[in-house]
């Protein structure tokens, strides 16, 4: 199977653009969550979405925002871009109540 | 929310060295899992682990669920295991909620 793969995996924007990532999981997981990693705040989650509905959020702005389609790809996007958004964005998918795999992450940088 | 504390927060092996890194937990959960970050920062699964004892190679894990504690276990270190080591705790929210890591440093 192959894993889960995360595009693009670097990313240079301007602050006040959007950005948008994207996350394929692993065949067959309907679970996928996103998680944002900066060396102050270490791992933090965003938010999970399964069979395309909303099951938890993070404590972000209303900036972050996601979605999932019907085949559980994934995509998070995040508006007017702060330099505090610089990070490294980690999605993993999972069957239900099972091991979370996580993709290589994309890695974006706020200028 | 949770709390999860890993600890210690640095650690410098000599290759060949056994150690023992902890997590603690605040609160009984129904997942548990051991992740090595690597250099790219690929989380790479250790162990999913809510209760008892595993072994995969040189790594081992044990869970005391009631104790709210969990352990992993290096034999042997070797220099591809340094990196940082994260536990991670879901309640039944579907979220991960992770430790600060422990950074291990394996020396030849």
């Amino acid at each position: 199977k192959a894993g889960v793969t995360q595009t693009p995996r670097y990313l240079i924007k301007t602050r006040g653009q959007q950005v948008t990532l994207s996350c394929s999981p692993i065949s067959g997981h309907r679970s996928v969550s996103w998680y944002q990693q900066t060396p102050g705040q270490g791992l933090q989650f965003l938010f999970e979405y399964f069979s395309e509905t909303q099951r938890n959020k993070g404590n972000f702005p209303g900036r972050f925002s996601g979605r999932q389609f019907s085949n559980s790809r994934s995509e998070m996007n995040v508006s007017t871009l702060e330099l505090g958004d610089s990070a490294l964005y980690l999605c993993a998918s999972s069957e239900v109540g099972q091991t979370a795999f996580f993709g290589q992450g994309t890695r974006l940088t706020v200028v | 929310g949770i709390q999860v504390e890993q600890s210690p927060p640095d650690l410098i092996l000599q290759e060949g060295a056994n150690s023992t890194l902890r997590c603690n937990f605040s609160d009984s959960v129904n997942n548990l899992q051991w992740f090595h970050q690597n250099p790219w920062g690929q989380l790479i699964n250790l162990f999913y682990i809510p209760s008892g004892t595993k072994q995969n190679g040189r790594l081992s894990a044990t869970t005391v669920a009631t104790e709210r504690y969990s352990l992993l276990y290096i034999s042997s270190s070797q220099t591809t295991d340094s990196g940082v080591y994260f536990c991670a705790v879901e309640l039944n929210d579907y979220k991960l909620s992770f430790g600060a890591g422990t950074t291990v440093t394996v020396r030849a």
